[in-house]
């Protein structure tokens, strides 16, 4: 089945560029929208933004200014770029598989989830 | 601030039934899904579309929806069902922006 792997950073500092990476295995990246979503200490998840395969993004409206969202269908991988961070953007990042479609009404779904990678953002 | 609204904490006796629930706009509109987050965990679909479980959620696990508000049901529950529960939807904009909850703390007594 498909699983999901985030690797990068763990410590990036005030006004620089994190950047997180998605390894997506036992399926292709093809066909499907893939989405970024955070989770600060002790609170609730925020969706980041979500990427098409074929490379159309679209972003939570909060972060926008900030995020870059790309793909490389070669590697199987989708990334993620959140610039100028600060305190509040210390958090455990997760890719998913974001799925949304219309059936009787329209829906999304995040299946399946990585494991998480926590992002904190200190001198 | 979140577009759905759910209640922060809940608690259910082992072995009973509980309604954990979303309320927002966007319900009207769209389906909501349900995850389950243990600690230090990352969350797990339960619930997805009308009221669907991926493979290998128990069957004790049931979705609905009426109006504005979503609900997850779990008959009978078990110990092993306590965790965060969060609800997600597309937002109200019409963007196809998401949104979540603010997410459940269920207690199982």
């Amino acid at each position: 089945q498909v699983q999901l792997q985030e690797s990068g950073p763990g410590l990036v500092k005030p006004s620089e560029t994190l950047s997180l990476t998605c390894t997506v295995s036992g399926g292709s990246i093809s066909s499907y929208y893939w989405s970024w979503i955070r989770q600060p200490p002790g609170k609730g998840l925020e969706w980041i933004g979500y990427i098409y395969y074929s490379g159309s993004t679209n972003y939570n409206p909060s972060l926008k200014s900030r995020v870059t969202i790309s793909v490389d269908t070669s590697k199987n991988q989708f990334s993620l770029k959140l610039s100028s961070v600060t305190a509040a953007d210390t958090a455990v990042y997760y890719c998913a598989r974001d799925i949304r479609g219309i059936a009787a009404r329209p829906y999304n779904w995040f299946d399946p989830w990585g494991q998480g990678t926590l992002v904190t953002v200190s001198s | 601030s979140s577009e759905l609204t759910q209640d922060p904490a809940v608690s259910v006796a082992l072995g009973q039934t509980v309604r954990i629930t979303c309320q927002g706009d966007s319900l009207r509109s769209y389906y909501a899904s349900w995850y389950q987050q243990k600690p230090g965990q990352a969350p797990v679909l339960v619930i997805y579309g009308k009221n669907n479980r991926p493979s290998g959620i128990p069957d004790r696990f049931s979705g609905s929806s009426s109006g504005n508000t979503a609900s997850l049901t779990i008959t009978g529950a078990q110990a092993e069902d306590e965790a965060d529960y969060y609800c997600n939807s597309r937002d109200s904009s019409g963007n196809h922006h998401v949104v979540f909850g603010g997410g459940t703390k269920l207690t199982v007594l």
